[in-house]
């Protein structure tokens, strides 16, 4: 079966530190991988989705980037954190459209990000 | 591209009574339509999916939604509420080819003893 991991489960950085959070699966291979960002009480926003290895595509324009140096490996980063990117950040997985009839995302228990 | 909108921002129930959860959409063919839960400071797991055939869909923990295409709507029920219910509840609607998927803002249920 098919699992997602997340790392850090939580974090405290201080405002212009750089960040780094990882998301891994297995399980499957070839899976459309996605970012999300929830702030406080919100829903969901979209930061990045990838269709394959180095294959990302932004959604928010903003100071975090995402990168995908393996196929199951999707990473999350900042050269400098603002306060604004206090939230909690999930990474979710799907199958890619020609492996499956049905396209639902399977998400990891997050990362709670506080920026001081 | 499609949207997705839900009405009620929290709802209370009492433990046992019945619950329905609204969910409308919009996108210009037929939608994958998804209900998420979120449990306080846990990432969202899949209660149930549409994607073509019986309109009504059941999923995990009693849950239940009916896709009725004439009022654009993707409902989730349950006939008796448990306290263990009580969370943030997502509905999705994704395109027909698996890249575009969008959430909607997400309903607080509470549940009372």
């Amino acid at each position: 079966s098919q699992t997602i991991h997340q790392w850090p489960a939580t974090l405290v950085q201080p405002v212009g530190s750089p960040l780094s959070l990882e998301c891994t699966v297995e399980g499957t291979s070839n899976p459309n991988l996605y970012w999300y960002r929830q702030a406080a009480g919100r829903g969901l926003q979209l930061l990045f989705y990838s269709v394959g290895i180095g294959q990302i595509s932004s959604e928010v324009p903003q100071n975090l980037s995402a990168s995908r140096p393996q196929d199951r490996q999707f990473i999350l980063s900042s050269k400098k954190l603002l306060l604004s990117d206090s939230g909690f950040y999930l990474c979710a997985w799907s199958n890619p459209p020609r492996l499956a009839r049905t396209y639902e995302q399977y998400f990891g228990p997050g990362t709670r990000l506080t920026v001081t | 591209a499609q949207s997705v909108t839900q009405p009620d921002i929290h709802i209370t129930v009492s433990e046992g009574a019945s619950l329905e959860l609204r969910c409308n959409y919009s996108y210009g063919a037929t939608p994958y339509l998804f209900w998420y839960v979120q449990s306080p400071g846990q990432g969202l797991q899949l209660l149930l999916k549409y994607f073509s055939g019986d309109t009504l869909v059941q999923g995990i923990k009693g849950f239940e939604a009916e896709f009725k295409r004439s009022q654009s709507s993707f409902n989730l029920r349950k006939p008796s509420v448990h306290w263990s219910d009580a969370a943030e509840y997502f509905c999705a609607v994704g395109d027909n080819y698996g890249q575009n998927f969008v959430f909607g803002p997400g309903t607080r249920l509470s549940v009372l003893p």
